[in-house]
């Protein structure tokens, strides 16, 4: 089955510098990769996702990146805050027709300083 | 649009007892999936149902089991609780359609606790 992989486990940055995390996967059949933010209490929020068939995708102060070839993906935060501050993960989806199954990768604890 | 919804949010039990957790599904969405997430073993996938159908299980002996009703929301049911089974519970509902892979979204979990 597929396995997804995520560096660092814990990212501890400055207010106002960039932060990125890293997953690889392994199956070629995944299609979709989201990646969610969970804060403290809370369940993980889905923050940004790409697709199979797209290199990278922007919101804001947040992108991934997409290398099929290398089967990795990253996130990057720039101009971080310390709202951004929580544990965020990736996943990798093999979707056939109208089903999905997730594999996640282990997480990563950001820490922003003011 | 409200969100995924479970209840519970907190549950203490002791061992041997049995559990019922729900979930509601974002409106629209008909598949549920259920996730166990502890701090040793990340998130770890425990079924999906779709249609009131399970289509897949992760890989959790069959004390853990679910269902889905014909409006969407699911309840998972762990019988004979052992101390490992404390964790945070999360519920994900997708939207299915046509166009392959679907966003999930997931609740705000039911923490569990077991004495």
């Amino acid at each position: 089955g597929e396995n997804v992989e995520q560096h660092p486990s814990t990212l501890s940055v400055q207010e106002g510098d960039s932060a990125v995390i890293k997953c690889t996967y392994s199956d070629s059949a995944s299609n979709y990769f989201p990646w969610y933010k969970q804060e403290l209490g809370k369940g993980p929020q889905l923050i940004i996702d790409i697709r199979s068939n797209v290199g990278e995708k922007k919101d804001q102060r947040i992108a991934v990146t997409l290398n099929k070839t290398a089967k990795h993906f990253s996130l990057h935060i720039t101009e971080t805050q310390p709202e951004d501050s929580a544990v965020y993960f990736c996943a990798a989806s093999i979707a056939v027709y109208n089903f999905n199954k997730f594999y996640f990768g282990s997480g990563t604890k950001l820490n922003v300083k003011p | 649009k409200a969100g995924v919804t479970q209840t519970p949010r907190y549950l203490i039990k002791t061992r041997g007892q049995q559990v019922t957790l729900s979930c509601s599904p974002i409106s629209g969405h008909r598949s549920v999936s259920w996730y166990q997430q502890t701090p040793g073993q990340g998130l770890q996938f425990l079924f999906e149902y779709f249609s009131e159908t399970q289509r897949n299980k992760g890989n959790f002996p069959g004390r853990f089991s679910g269902r889905q009703f014909s409006n969407s929301r699911s309840e998972m049911n762990v019988s004979t609780l052992e101390l490992g089974d404390s964790a945070l519970y999360l519920c994900a509902s997708s939207l299915i359609g046509d166009r392959g892979a679907n966003e999930q979204f997931f609740g705000p979990g039911t923490r569990l606790t077991v004495l």
